[in-house]
């Protein structure tokens, strides 16, 4: 079992859209999730942080955590075609200061 | 926000020869800095940690040899890679942790270095 994993998509929404992307993680003492969004052949960009259970809104962006189920999602409001990326869910999982990647969902914005 | 340079942002080099990257906290120290290997369409591949004043800490199946790190100060952190190989060939990214002790411990990533060997 992956450590974190994510649908590799990709993932086609219109514009205009909410764009759900979902990811979970194994290690039950994880502390701090991340999402990460990447353009292609650039390095990721951090778009939102949340470490407490509920729903963490900023802008057009929605994180949402459950630590009891392990599942981390972010929603992309009002999606745009600068949307269009891999994102990726990162986790701070127990004893390490790294934090572990899972593989990325392709997002595509469609005009 | 915090910013994370690289240098250089590309190198092309030929196989058997040494390349260095750079990797710089601009407006905070850092004692910890991560490097990551990217392959086309993979995800990020955490190479090493690199820890200000000690040696790096190596994921398991790196060579420590052939991929040298040294953090010489507080916002610097450099990755040599030695007798490059085709197959070293990839993107090569930095990150830095700001100095702090509540969570979330977000990383800064670099813009990485696009590393061809030929």
């Amino acid at each position: 079992q992956k450590e974190v994993e994510q649908n590799s998509g990709p993932l086609s929404v219109p514009e205009g859209a909410i764009a759900s992307l979902n990811c979970t993680y194994s290690d039950r003492g994880s502390q701090s999730f991340f999402w990460y969004r990447q353009y292609s052949g650039k390095s990721p960009e951090l778009i939102m942080f949340i470490y407490s259970n509920g729903d963490k809104e900023d802008g057009r962006f929605t994180a949402q955590l459950n630590k009891a189920s392990q599942y981390v999602s972010l929603l992309i409001r009002d999606s745009q075609p600068s949307d269009s990326a891999t994102y990726l869910c990162a986790v701070k999982a127990t004893g390490r200061r790294a934090l572990t990647f899972g593989s990325g969902t392709r997002l595509q914005v469609q005009p | 926000g915090a910013v994370v340079s690289q240098h250089p942002s590309w190198v092309i080099c030929k196989s058997g020869t040494s390349v260095k990257i750079e990797c710089r906290s601009l407006d905070f120290q850092a004692t910890t800095m991560f490097w990551y290997r990217q392959f086309p369409k993979q995800s990020l591949m955490l190479m090493a940690t690199s820890n200000e004043g000690s040696k790096a800490t190596y994921e398991q199946g790196v060579e420590k040899d052939k991929f040298l790190i040294n953090h010489a100060s507080l916002t610097l952190s450099t990755l040599t890679v030695t007798s490059a190989h085709p197959e070293d060939s990839s993107f090569y990214i930095c990150s830095a942790t700001p100095p702090q002790v509540l969570l979330p411990y977000e990383q800064y990533f670099g813009p990485g270095t696009r590393l061809t060997v030929t």
